[in-house]
């Protein structure tokens, strides 16, 4: 069964600190596909990264990085020198690529994040 | 940039009423989904419709429930009957490709059952 665990329910963190959100899923697929999004208080969803299966290379892009392991099943999301900006609710996906899947995104249950000044 | 569009942005309906919830996806993408999320909670996926026809649906997206593509830009989300429980927000998504690209995703619809 296909299932997305985000156990941090919320974070608190200052600005300018460093701040990892964890993600671990659960597929027994051997090829999919996992995604951050992020949901600020305005209420739509960012789409932030997608990862293939085959790709374990850490992705950085500015002030975000993705440290994706297949071998604990956990593609965790860090935000280095953290800012107001960045708080919102921040959900990690899973979408399975094998036969028959038509592409749906398993969520997590989110982690809110709250950047304090 | 293109982008999904959703209409409207906001919808209070009576209980027993029915709405549709309305969306222009991307031109060229050919999968298209809705998922719901009830206030504070996560993300649901309802349903996926692909070559006019639904391709998958959830538990949730019971009998009361009905997608259609009317005139091959908008994509409908109809609910038949509306229950207290239905109160969320409702969102669109589509891609070109399955898994492989990005689901890109509307601003969603808040939908208020009282």
């Amino acid at each position: 069964a296909q299932k997305v665990t985000q156990a941090q329910t919320e974070i608190s963190v200052v600005e300018k600190e460093d701040v990892t959100l964890d993600c671990v899923y659960e597929t027994r697929d051997t090829t999919y596909y996992l995604f951050w999004y992020k949901q600020p208080p305005s209420g739509e969803l960012v789409f932030l990264i997608r990862r293939n299966s085959f790709d374990e290379q850490n992705e950085i892009s500015g002030r975000y990085s993705w440290n994706f392991q297949k071998s604990t099943s956990s593609f965790n999301f860090t935000i280095t020198a953290s800012q107001v900006v960045d708080s919102a609710v921040y959900f990690c996906a899973l979408s399975e690529a094998g036969s028959g899947n038509t592409g749906k995104l398993i969520f997590g249950q989110g982690t809110t994040l709250q950047v304090k000044p | 940039e293109p982008e999904v569009t959703q209409t409207p942005s906001h919808q209070v309906t009576q209980m027993g009423q029915e709405v549709i919830l309305r969306c222009v996806p991307i031109s060229n993408h050919l999968y298209f989904y809705w998922y719901r999320q009830i206030l504070g909670q996560k993300v649901e996926f309802l349903v996926s419709f692909y070559n006019n026809e639904i391709s998958e649906k959830s538990e949730i997206f019971d009998d009361q429930f009905s997608v259609e593509r009317p005139d091959g830009s908008n994509f409908t989300l109809k609910i038949r009957s509306t229950k207290l429980e239905d109160s969320a927000m409702y969102f669109c998504a589509s891609t070109r490709d399955r898994g492989h690209y990005e689901q890109y995703f509307g601003p969603g619809t808040r939908l208020t059952v009282t």
